[in-house]
């Protein structure tokens, strides 16, 4: 069965600071990986989506930048965070054919 | 553009209650939808998946539906333990594989 981990699982740091969170993939390979965030109070929205080494989708225009390295690892990055990057970050992937999606645990995201 | 309603954001109700949480979502060009639990702090789990082309989905004390035609969803949940308190939400799958959420429903079990 797929496993999803992300490091780190909380995050502070200042305002203009980079950022680099990483999701890492078991149990499955090829598999298409997506980044949302969710903000205080709001839904799930999504930022990124890859369905192979080197293909990023972007959702929403913004000074996140996502890039998949390797099949199981999906990257989210930033070279000057925002007070308005303050977030959980969601790394999923869909199980097999089904099309069921799947979370890791998050990064809590604080930009203070 | 596909838009995903979750009424009522917040429910209390005491221990052992049936309820029912409402998804609503304005097109019916779905692929699937899937209801997730989500306790604070932590990430999704989901909980039922249904496929456009089924009616209903249970897995134990949780019975989840579709009505693709009229663009509703209920997940039901039979004798309430204070262990269901979380945040329940619902998403729709696009044929295009992108998932659109609902804002969740805040679920409190009062023992």
């Amino acid at each position: 069965s797929q496993t999803i981990h992300q490091w780190p699982a909380t995050l502070v740091q200042p305002v203009g600071s980079p950022l680099s969170l990483e999701c890492t993939v078991e149990g499955t390979s090829n598999p298409n990986l997506y980044w949302y965030r969710q903000a205080a109070g709001r839904g799930l929205q999504l930022l990124f989506y890859s369905v192979g080494i080197g293909q990023i989708s972007s959702e929403v225009p913004q000074n996140l930048s996502a890039s998949r390295p390797q099949d199981r690892q999906f990257i989210l990055s930033s070279k000057k965070l925002l007070l308005s990057d303050s977030g959980f970050y969601l790394c999923a992937c869909p199980r097999d054919s089904y099309n069921e999606q799947f979370f890791g645990p998050g990064t809590r995201l604080t930009v203070l | 553009k596909q838009e995903v309603t979750q009424i009522p954001a917040a429910l209390s109700v005491p221990e052992g209650e049936n309820l029912v949480l409402n998804c609503s979502f304005t097109d019916s060009a779905i692929y699937n939808l899937q209801w997730f639990r989500q306790d604070p702090g932590k990430g999704l789990t989901s909980l039922l998946l249904i496929q456009s082309s089924q009616r209903e989905q249970t897995s134990g004390r949780l019975n989840a539906s579709l009505d693709k035609s009229s663009g509703r969803s209920t997940l039901y949940i039979a004798a309430s333990q204070p262990g269901d308190s979380a945040t329940y939400l619902c998403a729709v799958r696009l044929q295009g594989g992108k998932l659109i959420f609902g804002q969740g429903t805040e679920l409190s079990v009062k023992p």
